[in-house]
């Protein structure tokens, strides 16, 4: 079966400190992967999604940069964190080539002070 | 376009009566749709999905019902119980073969007891 992890599950960073976080999917070969954002009481708002390895589409402009530097991993980074991009990120992923549902990881909480 | 900056309308609902929450996609071009479920603190689940050939679709004590002409989109929870509380979420996949899937504003579902 499939399955998608995503880490740290928290994270608290000061203005100004890089980010990364980490999505991997397990099961599956060639998914299109999302990175999603949500504020705390509001929706979702896409990010970035990738169709193939080193493929990635921005939605929107903003400091953080997503890569896709295997298959079945997906990277979101900022080089330099602002008070803004704190959030309830969520890493997802559907199978690639084909309309269908997506499965979200359990998500990770980034706090910037 | 994403309504991610609105705070998420409520609805309230006794326990045993039915739920209908309603949602309104922005593209006519969509041809697929999703509503998942989101508990606190966690990713989004899948509940049911509808394609736009479609105008109603039923699961396990939920119903979609689609209308393409007014861009409406509504889930329909038979016998709401208080594992039903959650925010629920329509997401719409601009385009047929296009990759992108973008989620509406989201309504939280309140159960009184």
């Amino acid at each position: 079966s499939q399955t998608i992890h995503q880490w740290p599950a928290t994270l608290v960073q000061p203005v100004g400190s890089p980010l990364s976080l980490e999505c991997t999917v397990e099961g599956t070969s060639n998914p299109n992967l999302y990175w999603y954002r949500q504020a705390a009481g509001r929706g979702l708002q896409l990010l970035f999604y990738s169709v193939g390895i080193g493929q990635i589409s921005s939605e929107v402009p903003q400091n953080l940069s997503a890569s896709r530097p295997q298959d079945r991993q997906f990277i979101l980074s900022s080089k330099k964190l602002l008070l803004s991009d704190s959030g309830f990120y969520l890493c997802a992923w559907r199978a690639g080539g084909r309309t269908g549902e997506l499965f979200f990881g359990e998500g990770s909480r980034l706090t910037v002070l | 376009g994403e309504n991610v900056g609105l705070h998420l309308p409520t609805l309230s609902v006794q326990e045993g009566d039915n739920s209908i929450i309603n949602c309104a996609y922005s593209n006519s071009a969509s041809d697929y749709f999703i509503w998942y479920k989101q508990e606190s603190g966690k990713g989004p689940q899948f509940i049911i999905d509808i394609r736009s050939n479609m105008d109603k679709r039923q699961g396990q004590r939920v119903t979609v019902l689609l209308n393409k002409t007014v861009k409406h989109l509504s889930l329909q929870i038979a016998a709401t119980q208080p594992g039903d509380s959650a925010v629920y979420f329509c997401a719409e996949n601009l385009e047929a073969g296009d990759d992108k899937i973008i989620f509406g504003k989201g309504t939280r579902l309140h159960i009184l007891p």
